[in-house]
């Protein structure tokens, strides 16, 4: 079956600066990236996505990259503010979602 | 509101009683899945529906667990003889066939097993 691995598991940023998450992946056959993010307590939050044909897509101060060949898939986020705080998970699927284990995002003022 | 919604949202049992959750997708979706999450990790995945089709289940779904979804619109997941390693938040999501694969979160249930 799938397996993702996700890095750093805690990740503190100063306010204004940018933060990067990185994932990789077992399964070639996973067609689709999606990144969630949870606040303490409340559902994950889809936040963006990327399917396999396609290697970059942002949002806003959001973007996330693909490499297939390589099988990784990472989140950048810009000028970070304080609401970025949270745990951030990453997953690979063709069907059901195998997530990462998680980032936790600090952003200090 | 017309996101996914489940029910209970908190359930506390005893070791070796039963429990069944519910929950309701949102109305144009046709995919249903379950996942299990535990603190400081990341949902699993326990299985999923395609309308009223059972069509894939995890190998973390051990016999005491069983789901439905009878007229391919709510689903229940049952727990028999409850465990106190069964204790954890379980997420139901949905999606739309169409749209791919993105996955909407329902809040989930906590369960606690004394």
């Amino acid at each position: 079956g799938e397996n993702v691995e996700q890095h750093p598991s805690t990740l503190s940023v100063q306010e204004g600066d940018s933060a990067v998450i990185k994932c990789t992946y077992s399964d070639s056959a996973s067609n689709y990236f999606p990144w969630y993010k949870q606040e303490l307590g409340k559902r994950p939050q889809l936040i963006i996505d990327i399917r396999s044909n396609v290697g970059e897509k942002k949002d806003q101060r959001i973007a996330v990259t693909l490499n297939k060949t390589a099988k990784h898939f990472s989140l950048h986020i810009t000028e970070t503010q304080p609401e970025d705080s949270a745990v951030y998970f990453c997953a690979a699927s063709m069907r059901g979602l195998t997530f990462g284990k998680g980032t936790h995002l600090i952003i200090q003022p | 509101d017309t996101g996914v919604s489940q029910d209970p949202r908190h359930k506390i049992t005893k070791r070796g009683q039963n429990v069944t959750f519910r929950c309701d997708p949102i109305s144009e979706h046709n995919r249903l899945y379950w996942y299990r999450q535990t603190l400081g990790q990341g949902p699993e995945f326990l299985t999923y529906f395609q309308n009223e089709a059972q069509l894939e289940k995890s190998r973390l779904l051990s016999d005491r667990f069983s789901a439905e979804r009878p007229k391919g619109s709510f689903s229940t997941l049952e727990i028999q003889r409850t465990e106190q390693g069964d204790s954890a938040m379980y997420l139901c999501a949905s999606s739309q066939y169409e749209s791919y694969n993105e996955q909407f979160f329902g809040p989930g249930t906590r369960l606690t097993v004394l």
